[in-house]
This record gives structure tokens, C-alpha cells and sequence, in this order.
């Protein structure tokens, strides 16, 4: 098993560009995480999809856009990029049991 | 809003000693904590939940919960250079699937 995978690893964008980060996970999780990761704030939760078809906003959720393509696939979109969303980028899934969370490898994204 | 606080160190014990590491949260309703390893450029990874008052061992790992003071905290007995990793606190709320992460402490064990 491969886990949780993201893709890209690494990305620099400039001001106002768009990309899609990509996630993957192949645990048969319903529950999938998108965290943003910032020097000295922890890891904050910018969407959720509790199971295949619901999407639901968490603490940072402005300027990004989800899309829970089927049960395995969750995407984070940027559509106009910002300096302020230089940052490192971690998916996450949950099992049934709500206890563990498996994080994937990180994308770290800089946007000049 | 719900808060997890964490003092943000660094932190730093000679190889053999106990590591402490505490977090406490605002959150009554906060159910369910857990504590996460972080090598730098690396992902969380678990290290273990609680979620009855008291204490929980795994191995060297020590999870202590007091819900009526609101404080969670891990003890790491016989630090290793290994150990040394930021260790983030997390809580959830009743069935939530979101978890309140802590900004984490940085700790450095010193061989």
C-alpha cells in the first residue's frame, strides 16, 4: 500500500497563477484532510470531505477550492495565487475508527 | 473558537532523561487527544491517542489526560537522539472528523 501520495512535491508559482494539488489515497478511507503548515502555526485545516460526495470548510478555507472526485481522490485548488499561500501543503485520510490520521508527504509551494 | 496551546520551545534534555511535553486546550467538549511526531521535511506521523483521564504507556511514551484542568501531556522516558522531532498535540470533539492541532514544541535531545 502506498498510503496517502500528493503530487507535485514542490511548486513555485507566481502571483495570480492557478494550479490543483493532487491527492491520493488507497486505504478505502471515507474521511479525506486538506492542512496548510506554517512556520510556528501548526498544522490548519483549510477543507475536509467527511465521505465521497460532501465537501465542508475548515479554519482557513479562503482562497481554495475542493474537489472529492471519487473515494480515493481529494484535489485543493488555488485559482489565483497569493504570496500568503506560500506554505507547505499536507493531505490527510482517517479510518473508520476516527483515531489515526495518515498524512501524505507534503507539497511545499511558493508563490512569489 | 477552539484553541490548542502548546509552548513552542525549543526544548532540550540530555540523551536518558524524561522529556515533558504539554498542551492544554479550551475546548470542553474536546473528547479525544492525540500527540503526532514531526521530523523536520517530514510528515506527522502518530505517536499515540487518549481519551480517558489518566495515564496511557506505549513503550517509552507516556500520554497523560486531566480533562478537569483542561491538560494533556506526553512524557518521553529515556530520550534518544532519535526523539528529536517537533511533537504536535491534537484534539477532536466528540464524533468531529476535524482535529485542533497545537503549533507544536520542538525538542532536541543532546547526546
Amino acid at each position: 500500500n502506498a498510503g496517502v501520495t500528493q503530487t507535485p512535491k514542490f511548486q513555485v508559482l507566481k502571483t495570480g497563477q492557478s494550479m490543483t494539488l493532487q491527492c491520493a489515497q488507497d486505504m478505502n478511507h471515507n474521511s479525506m484532510y486538506w492542512y496548510r503548515q506554517d512556520p510556528g502555526m501548526g498544522l490548519r485545516l483549510i477543507y475536509y470531505s467527511a465521505s465521497e460526495g460532501t465537501t465542508d470548510k475548515g479554519e482557513v478555507p479562503n482562497g481554495y477550492n475542493v474537489s472529492r472526485l471519487n473515494k480515493r481522490e481529494f484535489s485543493l485548488r488555488l485559482e489565483s495565487a497569493a504570496p500568503s499561500q506560500t506554505s507547505v501543503y499536507f493531505c490527510a485520510s482517517i479510518g473508520p475508527g476516527l483515531n489515526e490520521q495518515f498524512f501524505g508527504p507534503g507539497t511545499r509551494l511558493t508563490v512569489l | 473558537q477552539k484553541e490548542v496551546e502548546q509552548n513552542s520551545g525549543p526544548l532540550s534534555v540530555p540523551e536518558g532523561a524524561i522529556a515533558s511535553l504539554n498542551c492544554t486546550y479550551s475546548d470542553r467538549g474536546s473528547q479525544s487527544f492525540f500527540w503526532y511526531r514531526q521530523y523536520s521535511g517530514k510528515s506527522p506521523e502518530l505517536i499515540m491517542f487518549i481519551y480517558s483521564n489518566g495515564d496511557k504507556e506505549d513503550g517509552r511514551f507516556t500520554a497523560q489526560l486531566n480533562k478537569a484542568s483542561q491538560y494533556v501531556s506526553l512524557l518521553i522516558r529515556d530520550s534518544q537522539p532519535s526523539d528529536s522531532a517537533t511533537y504536535l498535540c491534537a484534539a477532536r470533539s466528540g464524533s468531529a472528523r476535524q482535529l485542533t492541532f497545537g503549533s507544536g514544541t520542538q525538542l532536541t535531545v543532546l547526546p
